[in-house]
């Protein structure tokens, strides 16, 4: 079957701009998260979405925020890029949220620039 | 506040030979799971292992096991009979079972090489 897919793979943003990234789960899936990824900070959750509710959320500015839809694809959005947005942003799934107890299954990322 | 401290930044291991990666722990859950995830050059997370803080038992997937300690806080990841395909990024992370909170705590991470 089909894994948790993330478009775009690369994306050159500037700063100032807005972006926004997309997650499809994989089938079945309700559960989405998402974790940033950077060299100084590691891996940092930012929120979990659960049927179209955003049910936590990490300690990040609100210019970034996400939304899931009622197919499970979730997109996430940062405006008024800034130089430190710079990362991997991961996804990861799982089938109700609490199963996440056996592992995530995660895409593998969109890495963003900002210039 | 859960953190998970990876101490080794990078590990070499010959083709054939164990290794074992090394992660602590600390935390105010009574309750809890911890995992290995594995990133190989593709960015994609892999899950390789997890335990159940509850259960004694080390687990085992194959080549790969952890030797738990509970007291210590201690979940280190013991790979046998390393192959090529093992060199990656390997991070330990945990997760409280405490209902409500979703995210892993991640360490930094070892950078693994395995020479041929």
């Amino acid at each position: 079957k089909a894994g948790v897919t993330q478009t775009p793979r690369y994306l050159i943003k500037t700063r100032g701009q807005q972006v926004t990234l997309s997650c499809s789960p994989i089938s079945g899936h309700r559960s989405v998260s998402w974790y940033q990824q950077t060299p100084g900070q590691g891996l940092q959750f930012l929120f979990e979405y659960f049927s179209e509710t955003q049910r936590n959320k990490g300690n990040f500015p609100g210019r970034f925020s996400g939304r899931q839809f009622s197919n499970s694809r979730s997109e996430m959005n940062v405006s008024t890029l800034e130089l430190g947005d710079s990362a991997l942003y991961l996804c990861a799934s799982s089938k109700t949220g609490q199963d996440r107890n056996y592992g995530y299954t995660f895409g593998s990322g969109t890495r963003l620039t900002v210039v | 506040a859960q953190t998970v401290t990876q101490s080794q930044p990078e590990m070499s291991v010959q083709e054939a030979e164990t290794v074992t990666l090394s992660c602590t722990y600390d935390t105010s859950e009574s309750d809890y799971y911890l995992f290995w995830y594995k990133q190989p050059p593709s960015r994609q997370m892999i899950l390789v292992i997890r335990q159940e803080a509850y259960k004694q038992q080390n687990a085992t997937e194959n080549r790969f096991s952890v030797n738990f300690q509970k007291a210590a806080k201690s979940f280190s990841l013991k790979i046998s009979d390393s192959q090529l395909g093992d060199a990656a990024m390997y991070f330990c992370a945990s997760l409280p079972s405490t209902s409500g909170t979703y995210k892993y705590i991640f360490g930094t991470g070892t950078r693994l090489k395995v020479l041929a």
